[in-house]
This record gives structure tokens, C-alpha cells and sequence, in this order.
């Protein structure tokens, strides 16, 4: 099994480009969700999925948008890249929320 | 403002030492989960504790969740230098909305 598979691992964007990035799983989870991390902040939730075709939004989800068209796949899309957005992105997922979360190796996101 | 304050935010100590590490908050959780994080990797899970009360023994670590499912802490007896990381601790509520603290960063001295 690989888990769950993020790419890209690093990305260079200039202020306005949109893109997305990619996170798949192979465990079959129901669960799968996005996070920014930052200095001193720990993660804070983007956007959240219970299932294919279920999204919802998490504290920090303006400027992203997800969609979860099959269980294994969770993409993530930067309408209009910004400073603001220089992060790094973490994608987990879980059979069930209290079973803990399997964690992708993460995109480094620097806009500029 | 953090849902989860996670105290303290830094912590270095000798090895062999003993530590506690803090996660609080106001709200209530359906389970409470511990991650150890290492530079350039994502989050592993160590724990979840999901009972008000529960207490978790893992080797030398030892996770208690608080009796009104709000607050948790983790205990490191005996620290090794390979303990050293950023250790998270994160709440689900009923929504599978999951929040993390800021993390506490710990390093071990040989």
C-alpha cells in the first residue's frame, strides 16, 4: 500500500496562477481532508470530505476549492495564487474520524 | 485563537529526563488523538484516546484523556534522543471536524 500520495512535493507560483494539488489514497477510507501548516500556527483545517461527493468547509477555506468525485481522490485547487497561500500542505485520510489520520508526505507552496 | 493550546510551545531537556506535555481546551471532543511529526514528513499518529478518563501506556509514553473529554496530556519517561520531534495534539468533534493544537517542540540532549 502507499498510503497516501501527494503531489507535487514543492511548487513555485506566481501571485494570481491557479493550480491544484493532487492527493490520493489506497485504503479505501471514507475520510480524507486538507491542511495548511504554519510557523508557530500547528495545521489548520481547509476543507473536509466524509465521502465521494461530500465536501465541507474547515476554519481556513477561502481561496481553495475541492471537490471528491471517487473515494481515492481528493485534489485541492488555488483559484488565484497569493502571498497568503505560502504554506505547506498536508492531505490525510481515515476510515473513521476516531481512528486517526493517515498523513500525506506534504506539498512545500511557496507564491510569490 | 487555537481550539487546542498545547503547552509548553517549546521544551528541551537532558536524556533521561522526564516530561508533560499539555493540550487544552474549552470545547469537547469526541476523541482526542497525539502525532509526532518529524522536519520534511507529515504527521504520524501515536494515539487516540476516545473515554473521559482513559489513560494509553505506549513503551515509555503515557496518554491521559481528561475526565471531560477537553483536555489531554502526554507523558515521556526516561527521554531518549529519539524522542525528539514536534508532537501534536488534535480533537475530532461529532462532524469529523478535526483540529490541531500548535504543537509542542521537544528536543532531547545526548
Amino acid at each position: 500500500n502507499a498510503g497516501v500520495t501527494q503531489t507535487p512535493k514543492f511548487q513555485v507560483l506566481k501571485t494570481g496562477q491557479s493550480m491544484t494539488l493532487q492527493c490520493a489514497q489506497d485504503m479505501n477510507h471514507e475520510y480524507m481532508s486538507w491542511y495548511r501548516q504554519d510557523p508557530g500556527m500547528g495545521l489548520r483545517l481547509i476543507h473536509y470530505s466524509v465521502g465521494a461527493g461530500i465536501t465541507d468547509q474547515g476554519e481556513v477555506p477561502n481561496g481553495y476549492n475541492v471537490s471528491r468525485s471517487t473515494t481515492e481522490d481528493f485534489p485541492l485547487r488555488l483559484l488565484s495564487a497569493a502571498p497568503s497561500q505560502t504554506s505547506v500542505y498536508f492531505c490525510a485520510s481515515t476510515q473513521w474520524g476516531d481512528y486517526g489520520y493517515t498523513f500525506g508526505s506534504g506539498t512545500r507552496l511557496t507564491v510569490v | 485563537t487555537q481550539l487546542l493550546e498545547q503547552s509548553p510551545q517549546f521544551l528541551s531537556i537532558q536524556e533521561g529526563e522526564n516530561l508533560t506535555v499539555y493540550c487544552n481546551s474549552s470545547s469537547v471532543f469526541s476523541s482526542l488523538q497525539w502525532y509526532r511529526q518529524e522536519p520534511g514528513e507529515g504527521p504520524v499518529l501515536l494515539v487516540t484516546v476516545v473515554t473521559g478518563g482513559e489513560v494509553k501506556k505506549l513503551k515509555r509514553l503515557t496518554f491521559q484523556f481528561g475526565d471531560a473529554r477537553k483536555d489531554s496530556s502526554l507523558h515521556i519517561t526516561a527521554a531518549q534522543p529519539g524522542d525528539t520531534g514536534l508532537y501534536l495534539c488534535a480533537g475530532v468533534r461529532n462532524n469529523n471536524d478535526m483540529r490541531f493544537g500548535a504543537g509542542t517542540r521537544l528536543t532531547v540532549k545526548p
